[in-house]
C-alpha cells in the first residue's frame, strides 16, 4: 500500500497562475483533508471531505477550491495564486467516526508563489 | 479557535535523556492525539488518548491527559538521535467529521 500520495512534490508559480494539487489514498478511507503548514503556525485545515461527494470549508478556505473526484482522490485548486499561498500543503485521510480518527498524511507539496 | 499550544517551542537534549513536551487546549474533547513530523516529511500518528484515560504508553512514549486542566504531556524516554523531529498535539472538533486542530508544535533536537 502506498498510503497517501501527493503530486507534485515541488512547484513554483507566478502570481495569478493556477494549478491543481493532486492527492490519492489507497486505504479505503472515507474522509480526506487538505492542510497548509507555515513556519510557526502548525497545520491549518483548508478544506475537508467527510465522504465521497461532500466537501466543506476548514479554517482557511479563501483562495482555494477542492474536488472529491471519487473515494480515492481529493484535489486542491488554486485559481489565481498569490504570494500569501506560499506554503507546504499536506493531504491526509482517515476512517469515519469519532472513536479512531487517526489521520494519515502524504509527504507534502512545497509551493512557492513569486 | 481550539488550537492546542505546545510548550516548549523548542527542546534540545542529549541522547539517553528523557524529553517532555506539553500541550494545552481550550475546550472539551473526547480524545487528544500526538503526531511526529520529521524534517521535510508528512506527519505520522504516534498515540491517541481518550478523555476517560489518564495515561497511556506505547513503547518509549508515555502520554498523560488532565481534562480538568485541559492539558496533556508527551514523555519520550531514553531518547535517540532518530527522535529528532517536531511533535504536535491535535484535538478533534466539529462533531463526527474527524476534523483535527493542531498545535504549533515542539521542535525536539536530540544530540548524539
Amino acid at each position: 500500500n502506498a498510503g497517501v500520495t501527493q503530486t507534485p512534490k515541488f512547484q513554483v508559480l507566478k502570481t495569478g497562475q493556477s494549478m491543481t494539487l493532486q492527492c490519492a489514498q489507497d486505504m479505503n478511507h472515507n474522509s480526506m483533508y487538505w492542510y497548509r503548514q507555515d513556519p510557526g503556525m502548525g497545520l491549518r485545515l483548508i478544506y475537508y471531505s467527510a465522504s465521497e461527494g461532500t466537501t466543506d470549508k476548514g479554517e482557511v478556505p479563501n483562495g482555494y477550491n477542492v474536488s472529491r473526484l471519487n473515494k480515492r482522490e481529493f484535489s486542491l485548486r488554486l485559481e489565481s495564486a498569490a504570494p500569501s499561498q506560499t506554503s507546504v500543503y499536506f493531504c491526509a485521510s482517515s476512517t469515519q467516526g469519532t472513536r479512531n480518527n487517526e489521520q494519515f498524511f502524504g509527504p507534502g507539496t512545497r509551493l512557492t508563489v513569486l | 479557535s481550539q488550537q492546542g499550544e505546545e510548550d516548549p517551542q523548542a527542546l534540545s537534549i542529549q541522547e539517553g535523556e528523557n524529553a517532555t513536551m506539553n500541550c494545552s487546549y481550550k475546550t472539551s474533547i473526547n480524545n487528544l492525539q500526538w503526531y511526529r513530523q520529521n524534517s521535510g516529511r508528512g506527519l505520522v500518528h504516534l498515540i491517541l488518548i481518550r478523555s476517560n484515560e489518564r495515561e497511556k504508553h506505547s513503547g518509549r512514549l508515555r502520554v498523560t491527559l488532565d481534562t480538568s486542566k485541559k492539558s496533556s504531556s508527551l514523555l519520550i524516554t531514553a531518547s535517540r538521535a532518530a527522535d529528532t523531529a517536531s511533535y504536535f498535539c491535535a484535538t478533534p472538533y466539529g462533531g463526527a467529521t474527524n476534523k483535527l486542530i493542531f498545535g504549533t508544535g515542539t521542535l525536539l533536537a536530540v544530540q548524539p
